[in-house]
């Protein structure tokens, strides 16, 4: 089991750039979370889907920031007009039976 | 509202020891799970351990178990007989609800540090 993969593993993009960053969780896991995790803020709840569906999103900034999850071998996480703010780790977990289990995380810089 | 706390920044110790992390917890479901990971100096976030709120034995799993005071809302990671691999930043999260998948909320984690 090839574990959650997460790509591109470092992204720079320049303010107002758009960024999408992508996920692929472990084979036969129904859920998959996103967070966010800086030095000032600690790990940030994103969103999550379960069995592709969307099912809460309370913690995604409400412009610029969106997630999709089209199938069940991919998510991907967009930010349009990336602001030097939105600088972070960007990790994605999966889970079957409550662990999550975690990616190595995109780190995003903007310039 | 829901919150996990975790008051120490760093410990530091000497290898073959034991230590103790704490964590504290809020919330107003009766049902509810507590985890450690820990995060390794190159970014890998790794599950450890797991309580849930319903068990009253406290969870073990190798070196890593858990001190799980409920009436408290407190629990402790214990790793025993430390070893030098165990330096990392751990991190308390807890999950509400009885469904099986839904979001954690983090603490802000403990960086340890097992010297030789």
């Amino acid at each position: 089991n090839a574990g959650v993969i997460q790509t591109p593993r470092h992204k720079v993009t320049g303010k107002g750039q758009e960024a999408t960053l992508w996920c692929e969780p472990i084979s036969g896991h129904s859920a998959v979370f996103w967070y966010r995790q800086t030095i000032v803020q600690g790990l940030e709840f994103l969103t999550y889907f379960r069995n592709q569906a969307p099912i809460d999103d309370s913690g995604m900034p409400k412009e610029r920031f969106s997630a999709q999850m089209p199938n069940q071998s991919h998510s991907t996480l967009k930010i349009q007009s990336t602001q030097p703010q939105d600088s972070a780790v960007y990790l994605c977990a999966s889970s079957l039976q409550g662990e999550q289990y975690f990616g190595p995380g995109t780190r995003l810089t903007v310039l | 509202a829901q919150k996990v706390t975790q008051t120490q920044t760093s410990i530091s110790v000497v290898e073959k020891t034991t230590v103790t992390m704490d964590c504290v917890y809020e919330t107003r479901d009766s049902s509810y799970f507590l985890f450690w990971y820990k995060q390794t100096a190159s970014g890998e976030i790794v599950f450890l351990i797991r309580q849930d709120s319903y068990k009253k034995e406290n969870a073990t799993v190798g070196h890593y178990s858990l001190n799980f005071q409920k009436p408290k809302s407190s629990i402790g990671l214990i790793i025993t007989a430390t070893q030098i691999e165990d330096s990392a930043v751990y991190f308390c999260a807890m999950r509400e609800g009885i469904g099986d998948n839904s979001k954690l909320i983090w603490g802000l984690g403990t960086s340890l540090v097992v010297n030789p």
